[in-house]
């Protein structure tokens, strides 16, 4: 079976601050993708980044960083100059090869203040 | 364009009654999912389909019956709706593993039971 812990149900940063959201995993395979997924307040699900887990290169988009680390089954997100627009909640997922499905940690609410 | 789309957006039912929500995707995506979200925000898969057929069902309550006419489209029926049954429901699609992992997300359907 395959677990996500989010261990922070709440975080709060100032704009253009960086903050890191925390996220470890368990999965008994060898292959399998990480994901962080985001939240507003639409309710809509939006993909920030993800990360095969055979890529030893941390994935970036623009603002969004994570910080794989496989050996500690780790797969934190760094956020840099937040804007007032992150403020959603931040769901961590991890899905196994084939035809798996994602499984969700209980996510992260974070507040971007002015 | 909108890549997955539900429909409705919000159902108010009574206890008891039967209702549907309907899923199209016009990624060409082979593979096609239910997720429950609950009043927590915790997020659960219910059903996977590949190609029309079912290859996931994670004790789902047989109330639920996912209909997949086409791979662009798969419903959900629910039966004899139940307070507990109150949540935002998401379809979600996916290409076949060999070409891609990533899960594109509706808009929701968030459902209230009276």
């Amino acid at each position: 079976a395959q677990t996500v812990t989010q261990s922070q149900p709440e975080m709060s940063v100032q704009e253009a601050e960086t903050v890191t959201l925390s996220c470890t995993y368990d999965t008994s395979e060898n292959n399998y993708y990480l994901f962080w997924y985001k939240q507003p307040p639409s309710r809509q699900m939006i993909l920030v980044i993800r990360q095969e887990a055979y890529k030893q290169q941390n994935a970036t988009e623009n603002r969004f960083s994570v910080n794989f680390q496989k050996a500690a089954k780790s797969f934190s997100l760094k956020i840099s100059d937040s804007q007032l627009g992150d403020t959603a909640m931040y769901f961590c997922a991890l899905r196994g090869s084939g035809y798996s499905t994602l499984t969700f940690g209980k996510g992260t609410m974070l507040l971007v203040s002015p | 364009d909108t890549a997955v789309s539900q429909t409705p957006k919000y159902l108010v039912t009574q206890m008891g009654n039967d209702k549907s929500i309907k899923c199209e995707q016009n990624l060409g995506h082979d593979t096609m999912y239910w997720y429950k979200q609950d009043s927590k925000k915790f997020l659960k898969i219910m059903f996977s389909y590949n190609n029309k057929e079912l290859i996931i069902n994670e004790t789902v309550p047989n109330r639920f019956s996912p209909k997949s006419p086409d791979k662009a489209h798969l419903n959900l029926h629910i039966n004899s709706l139940e307070l507990g049954d109150s949540a935002v429901y998401f379809c979600a699609s996916s290409p076949e593993p060999r070409l891609g992992e990533t899960q594109y997300f509706g808009p929701g359907t968030r459902l209230l039971v009276l």
